[in-house]
């Protein structure tokens, strides 16, 4: 069965703090996203990785940065949290070639900043 | 500028009857459009797509029509069933790689 897991449900920082979320996949995918969901909004991508020690920039990437030392885990780090990184954070995983239909998304990581 | 845009935040609708989302999006070189249910507490799951050189695709209750002319497609789920209260966003990509999202629309079925 296929399976996205991110280390927290619930984080809650305060401003300034390095903030790591971790999201591990065990389906061998080459590609794994982070994106960030916020009312109104929708998801918003901001890293993914085609391969190991590969990243590109999303669409927000700004104030964070990533690391992708391992095939099955990519991280999301908050350099110095602000109250505006405060929302819910998604990571995805999908296989090179695969179909855009087998994106398969964790459960989200819910971040307040303080 | 998001490309992708779901103007109804939220739709409520009887048991039994029809739900239409719709979406509409700015960039011409989308070929391929997804929509995923998202339940609280966790993570969008993958629903019906469509292929830009299709009109529409039917899967089961869910049906989604796209008018490349106008830019625009819509979800239709007849007939709607309490299980199918989620969030919908509508997701379009011209890459086969990357995915914009919608900002989704809530959907609630009073039994």
């Amino acid at each position: 069965d296929v399976k996205v897991t991110q280390s927290s449900r619930y984080l809650v920082k305060r401003t300034g703090e390095k903030v790591f979320l971790e999201c591990v996949q065990d389906m061998d995918h080459e590609n794994m996203f982070w994106y960030r969901q916020d009312p109104g909004l929708g998801l918003r991508l901001i890293y993914f990785s085609y391969d190991v020690k590969m990243k590109e920039k999303g669409d927000i990437p700004e104030g964070y940065s990533v690391s992708r030392e391992k095939k099955e885990r990519f991280s999301l780090i908050l350099e110095s949290a602000s109250t505006n990184q405060t929302s819910m954070y998604l990571c995805a995983s999908r296989t090179t070639g695969g179909v855009l239909e087998t994106q398969y998304f964790g459960p989200g990581t819910r971040l307040l900043v303080l | 500028d998001q490309q992708v845009k779901q103007n109804s935040p939220s739709l409520s609708v009887q048991e039994g009857r029809i739900s239409i989302l719709n979406c509409d999006y700015t960039n011409s070189m989308f070929d391929y459009f997804l929509w995923y249910k998202k339940y609280p507490a966790e993570g969008p799951t993958f629903l019906i797509s469509i292929s830009s050189i299709k009109d529409k695709n039917e899967d089961g209750r869910f049906t989604v029509f796209l008018n490349k002319s106008a830019k625009h497609l819509s979800l239709h789920i007849v007939p709607s069933q309490p299980g199918d209260s989620a969030v919908y966003f509508c997701a379009a990509s011209d890459d086969d790689y990357k995915l914009s999202f919608g900002a989704g629309t809530t959907v609630t079925v009073r039994a």
